[in-house]
């Protein structure tokens, strides 16, 4: 049973370009989760995605955008790199509106380096 | 302005003795507690977890404590294991599936032989 995929799993960009991640949820989950982990911090809520609309948000730009499809994938793009954008971008994903929903199950992440 | 706060950045303990993370938080809203463990080049893994109605959960070696009204939680590993060793994450949660998951940075436990 695979666990949360992501790709790519390590990527370089530039200041200004734009970068997409993706992501393929646990088998049955139909939740996904983005999170930035910068060096050092715990990882920091980007947003949610449920039936293909974002739910919440936390504190990040516009320029942090996403996606889900109808197989449950996602999708996290990231426009107009700024160097603090470099992290390690976690994606997770669960089951709605069960007991266990705050239980993520976690993918090992796309680390994004902006020069 | 961190909600959720693990002071100690790093913790060493002697295999088979006690290892106890502990974690603070400041918002009174949250309900639910998580601990994760985290392995270099790994994502994030599931260890425990609490809601607010609980003051104890015990699940094997791990035992997660809370006290509400100090707004402190701390997590027991007993016996300590070499493969304890990685970065625990404390993570609280306000609402279910409402709020993502606060994370606080992280305790990185070693277990010496």
């Amino acid at each position: 049973d695979a666990g949360v995929t992501q790709s790519p799993t390590h990527l370089i960009k530039t200041r200004g370009q734009q970068v997409t991640l993706r992501c393929s949820p646990k088998s049955g989950h139909d939740t996904v989760s983005w999170y930035q982990q910068a060096l050092g911090q715990g990882p920091q809520f980007i947003f949610q995605y449920y039936e293909e609309e974002e739910r919440q948000r936390g504190n990040f730009p516009d320029r942090f955008s996403g996606h889900q499809f109808p197989n449950y994938s996602s999708e996290l793009n990231v426009n107009a790199l700024l160097l603090g954008d470099s992290a390690l971008y976690l994606c997770a994903s669960t089951v709605w509106g069960t007991a266990g929903a705050n239980v993520l199950t976690f993918g090992a992440g796309s680390r994004l380096t902006v020069l | 302005d961190q909600q959720v706060k693990q002071n100690s950045p790093s913790l060493s303990v002697q295999e088979g003795r006690i290892s106890i993370l502990n974690c603070d938080y400041t918002n009174s809203m949250f309900d639910y507690f998580l601990w994760y463990k985290k392995y270099p080049a790994e994502g994030p893994t599931f260890l425990i977890s609490i809601s607010s109605i609980k003051d104890k959960n015990e699940d094997g070696r791990f035992t997660v404590f809370l006290n509400k009204s100090a707004k402190h939680l701390s997590l027991h590993i007993v016996p300590s294991q070499p493969g304890d060793s990685a970065v625990y994450f404390c993570a609280a949660s306000a609402n279910l599936n409402r709020d993502g998951l606060t994370f606080g940075k992280g305790t990185h436990l070693i277990i010496q032989p």
